[in-house]
């Protein structure tokens, strides 16, 4: 069985750093892109970027490029996404996918998501 | 501003088909596959339809998907009160605001 677990709920300030985890199983780790998607409080979703573990190759949308770093540590079935310096527009739930073709914006199994609270 | 666009909320009643649409362009729609999702209260979204009509496995056929030109449209036939969802769709967008872009989602209450 496919599943994607996501690290727990996390309650920052801003200005903290921050990494989210997002563990494969049940298939191969390595030939699936990993992609994370963030929905704010009671909106809609916004695809942040994109990771190949098997490569790492990794791809961000205009939107987060340089806000966020995506990252995969294949060794464990792992993907990452993270902050250096939070604030509190971060505030989302954040949740990760699989994709089998990058050129599609497939995702056939999602994480349950991790939220994120970011408030001094 | 999403860069498709769909209406904010629909409705229907038990047994009733509903349609959501989704509007785009000719750097994504018009030129690429179109795909939804449907997030239950609380949960994680779940692919319902990809590349245009395919349904994955599990979802019941009484979820279809269509495109023409730069529109596509989701329909829900025999509406029941389980699919009270939002709806997303998705497409691949070769201009700057892509690669992908999400739809803003449309709230479907069934009455």
């Amino acid at each position: 069985e496919v599943q994607l677990v996501q690290s727990g709920a996390e309650v920052k300030k801003p200005g903290e750093s921050l990494k989210i985890s997002c563990k494969g199983s049940g298939y191969s780790f390595t030939s699936y892109w990993i992609g994370w998607v963030r929905q704010m409080p009671g909106k809609g979703l916004e695809w942040m970027g994109i990771i190949y573990p098997g490569d790492s190759d990794t791809r961000y949308s205009p939107s987060f490029q340089g806000q966020v770093t995506i990252s995969a540590d294949k060794s464990i079935s792992t993907a990452y996404l993270q902050w250096s310096s939070l604030k509190a527009s971060d505030t989302a739930m954040y949740y990760c996918a699989r994709n089998p073709h990058y050129g599609d914006p497939h995702l056939d199994y999602w994480g349950q998501g991790t939220l994120v609270t970011v408030s001094s | 501003q999403s860069v498709l666009t769909q209406p904010p909320s629909a409705s229907g009643t038990p047994g009733q088909r509903v349609t959501i649409s989704c509007s785009g362009s000719s750097s994504n729609i018009g030129s690429n596959y179109v795909y939804w999702y449907q997030q239950l209260p609380g949960t994680a979204p779940k692919l319902l339809i990809y590349r245009n009509n395919q349904r994955p496995s599990g979802v019941p056929d009484r979820f279809s998907g269509s495109k023409s030109g730069t529109s596509a449209s989701l329909a829900i036939s025999g509406l029941r009160s389980e699919d009270e969802a939002d709806y997303y769709c998705a497409a691949w967008d070769d201009s700057l605001s892509g690669p992908w872009v999400f739809g803003g989602g449309t709230k479907l209450t069934v009455l």
